[in-house]
């Protein structure tokens, strides 16, 4: 069946450097990804979504690279702050509005 | 900026009980949703709702769940006869399209607790 999972459940960075967070989808046939952030005691918050017909995604200090041939998707971050301090976790939409999340990394930001 | 609410942002009930889940959705939203976060678990889809009536729902939401948009303004979640098992996150969300992503708004949620 479906899944959607993160490679690391944690992440610890040095404030300024840059993270990187990853996810793994099983089903290619995935068109739509979002990367979420979810700070300690909030709903999840949109950061940045990428459809299956593209590879790469830019947003204020953030990326989101998509490999389809190894469903795989990357969430970077450019020059972490303390701020990032969050649960970061992705979701993959199938058959138009199936939508499963994965797990979860837990980034904590160091100063 | 525009936000959803939820309410009670904690509820503790006895195995067995009703409990019903608030939620103000954003004012201009026309899509809805709820969804559930077992304690360290992923997000889990429960159900959309869109023009009054259920778009979608997953496996989860079984006879014992439904929900209802009671006015123009609350869109409510109930739970008929709470398990143990229903303990988790609950999040409310609304989105002005159909599709996820950018336009979709989580509430902060409802931590249920189920004894």
């Amino acid at each position: 069946g479906e899944s959607v999972g993160l490679h690391l459940p944690t992440l610890s960075v040095q404030e300024g450097d840059n993270s990187i967070i990853n996810c793994a989808y099983s089903n290619s046939a995935s068109d739509y990804f979002i990367w979420y952030k979810q700070e300690s005691g909030k709903g999840p918050q949109f950061i940045i979504d990428i459809r299956s017909n593209m590879d790469k995604r830019q947003g204020q200090r953030v990326t989101v690279l998509l490999n389809k041939t190894v469903k795989h998707l990357s969430l970077q971050i450019a020059a972490t702050q303390p701020g990032d301090s969050a649960v970061y976790f992705c979701a993959a939409i199938y058959n138009n509005n199936d939508m499963r999340f994965g797990a979860g990394t837990r980034l904590t930001v160091k100063p | 900026e525009p936000e959803v609410t939820q309410t009670p942002s904690h509820q503790v009930t006895q195995m067995g009980q009703e409990v019903i889940l608030r939620c103000v959705p954003i004012s201009n939203h026309l899509y809805f949703y709820w969804y559930r976060q077992i304690l360290g678990q992923k997000v889990e889809f429960l159900v959309s709702f869109y023009n009054n009536e259920i778009s979608e729902k997953s496996e989860i939401f079984d006879d014992q769940f439904s929900v209802e948009r009671p006015d123009g303004s609350n869109f409510t979640l109930k739970i008929r006869s709470t398990k143990l098992e229903d303990s988790a996150m609950y999040f409310c969300a609304s989105g002005a399209e159909w599709s996820r992503g950018e336009t979709q708004y989580f509430g902060p949620g409802t931590r249920l607790l189920v004894l």
